[in-house]
C-alpha cells in the first residue's frame, strides 16, 4: 500500500496570511491526526478525524481547524499566521491506535 | 511534570554495544506504548509499539514495559551507525483517545563507528 502523503511539503508564508495542508492517509485508513513539531515543543497533537468527524482536539487556538472528507482526506487550515506558527505539520493515519506519519508540510512564517 | 520524559541526550555508544533508552510516563491511564525513531529533516517512522507488561522483541529491539513503575524502554543490540537519529517515546490512552499519541521529548542517540 502506498503510504500518507502530504502537500505540500514546503511552505513559506508571512504574517497574518492563512495555509491550508492536505494529507491523504493509507487506503483503508479512516483516522487522520495532525501534529506540529517545533524544537521548542517537540511534537505536539493538534487534532483527530475520524469518519470526517472531529474526534481529538489538541490544546491549540481556534486559528487551528481541520476538516476530514468522505474519502478520509484531511486538510488542516491555519489562520492569521503567526511567527511561532513556523514548525514541521506531521499528518498520520491509523487503523486501530497504530498510527503512521507522513513526510511532513514544512511551514515557515516571515 | 510532563506527561512523558525521556532524556535528551545525546546517548553515544559504540557501534556493536547496546542502547538502552528510557521513558517514564505520567498518565496510569496509558494503555499503547510506542517507539518511534526520527532521522533529521524526516518524519517519525515507527519501530515498535507495546501494549502489555513485559518484553517484546523485534530483530535487534526489545520493547520493555513495566505499567506498575510507569516505566517503557528500548534496548537495540548490535547498535550500527544507521541506529543514529533520535528516539520518540508514545503513548495513548486508548477506548476514544487511540488517535491522540503523546510524544516525549526525544533521546538523540549516537552510534560511533
Amino acid at each position: 500500500k502506498a503510504g500518507v502523503t502530504q502537500t505540500p511539503r514546503y511552505l513559506i508564508k508571512t504574517r497574518g496570511q492563512q495555509v491550508t495542508l492536505s494529507c491523504s492517509p493509507i487506503s483503508g485508513h479512516r483516522s487522520v491526526s495532525w501534529y506540529q513539531q517545533t524544537p521548542g515543543q517537540g511534537l505536539q497533537f493538534l487534532f483527530e478525524y475520524f469518519s470526517e468527524t472531529q474526534r481529538n482536539k489538541g490544546n491549540f487556538p481556534g486559528r487551528f481547524s481541520g476538516r476530514q472528507f468522505s474519502n478520509s482526506r484531511s486538510e488542516m487550515n491555519v489562520s492569521t499566521l503567526e511567527l511561532g506558527d513556523s514548525a514541521l505539520y506531521l499528518c498520520a493515519s491509523s487503523e486501530g491506535d497504530t498510527q503512521y506519519f507522513g513526510p511532513g508540510t514544512r511551514l515557515t512564517v516571515l | 511534570q510532563k506527561e512523558v520524559e525521556q532524556n535528551s541526550g545525546p546517548l553515544s555508544v559504540p557501534e556493536g554495544a547496546i542502547a538502552s533508552l528510557n521513558c517514564t510516563y505520567s498518565d496510569r491511564g496509558s494503555q499503547s506504548f510506542f517507539w518511534y525513531r526520527q532521522y533529521s529533516g524526516k518524519s517519525p517512522e515507527l519501530i515498535m509499539s507495546i501494549y502489555s507488561n513485559g518484553d517484546k522483541e523485534d530483530g535487534r529491539f526489545t520493547a520493555q514495559l513495566n505499567k506498575a513503575s510507569q516505566y517503557v524502554s528500548l534496548l537495540i543490540r548490535d547498535s550500527q551507525p544507521s541506529d543514529s537519529a533520535t528516539y520518540l517515546c508514545a503513548y495513548t490512552q486508548g477506548s476514544g483517545n487511540t488517535g491522540k499519541l503523546i510524544f516525549g521529548q526525544g533521546t538523540t542517540l549516537q552510534v560511533k563507528p
